[in-house]
């Protein structure tokens, strides 16, 4: 089984700087099969990334994604109040596995 | 609109079996994988099974393999869950999801969850 781990665990910023956020996996994961996910408190996850660095429908410019092989990286360029949520990595190349998320505080 | 709707939660003692459904709206459903996920209170995402768009393909997560059959109806566009054998450790909220093509891709569109809870 991919493993992935995420860090930060939680992330505290203010309105308008960047946040990078990092997905590690166990092993090589290729990158069309990595994807991220937005999940505000009481509801839905959401698709934001898929295949690493496309942007599912709807989704903002100021989310993207890029990475490869084992290390991947969600980035929000000027974070936003509504951007307050928690965020996982998942595989889906072997199996499917998420991350334990981070957490994204705006100050 | 693109919909799916989960019922069929509730509370159910260890040991027991409690089956799960999610209808599906606004796509056509029979071209695309669906998968269930789950998430224990105040915990992460679990993958816990798919299934491909024609039922040829099926997967569980070991947590579940041997006690959790998935199915599907196309004529009926619902998605379900068979739990059997259920666990303390198999509560929590179980949103339906949809894979964005008909087997192993990203799931671009989720229900709002039904809550099981396994407790005596």
């Amino acid at each position: 089984e991919i493993v992935l781990t995420q860090s930060p665990g939680t992330l505290s910023l203010s309105p308008g700087e960047r946040a990078t956020l990092s997905c590690r996996a166990s092993q090589s994961v290729p990158s069309i099969y990595l994807a991220w996910y937005q999940q505000k408190p009481g509801r839905a996850p959401r698709l934001l990334i898929y295949g690493t660095s496309s942007r599912a429908t709807g989704i903002p410019d100021r989310f993207s994604g890029s990475g490869s092989g084992t290390d991947f990286t969600l980035t929000i360029s000027r974070l936003e109040p509504e951007d307050s949520a928690v965020y996982f990595c998942q595989q889906y190349g072997y199996s499917f596995t998420f991350g334990p998320g981070t957490k994204v505080d705006i100050k | 609109e693109v919909q799916l709707v989960e019922s069929g939660g509730g509370l159910v003692q260890p040991g027991r079996s409690l089956r799960v459904s999610c209808a599906a709206s606004g796509f056509t459903f029979d071209d695309y994988a669906m998968h269930w996920v789950r998430q224990a209170p105040g915990k992460g995402l679990e993958w816990v099974s798919g299934i491909s768009w024609n039922s040829g393909s099926k997967a569980y997560a070991d947590s579940v393999k041997g006690r959790f059959t998935i199915s599907r109806d196309n004529a009926k566009k619902s998605l379900y869950l068979q739990m059997s054998s259920l666990r303390a450790e198999d509560t929590a909220l179980y949103y339906c999801a949809k894979d964005s093509s008909n087997w192993s891709d990203a799931f671009d569109v989720w229900g709002q969850g039904t809550m099981v809870t396994v407790s005596s």
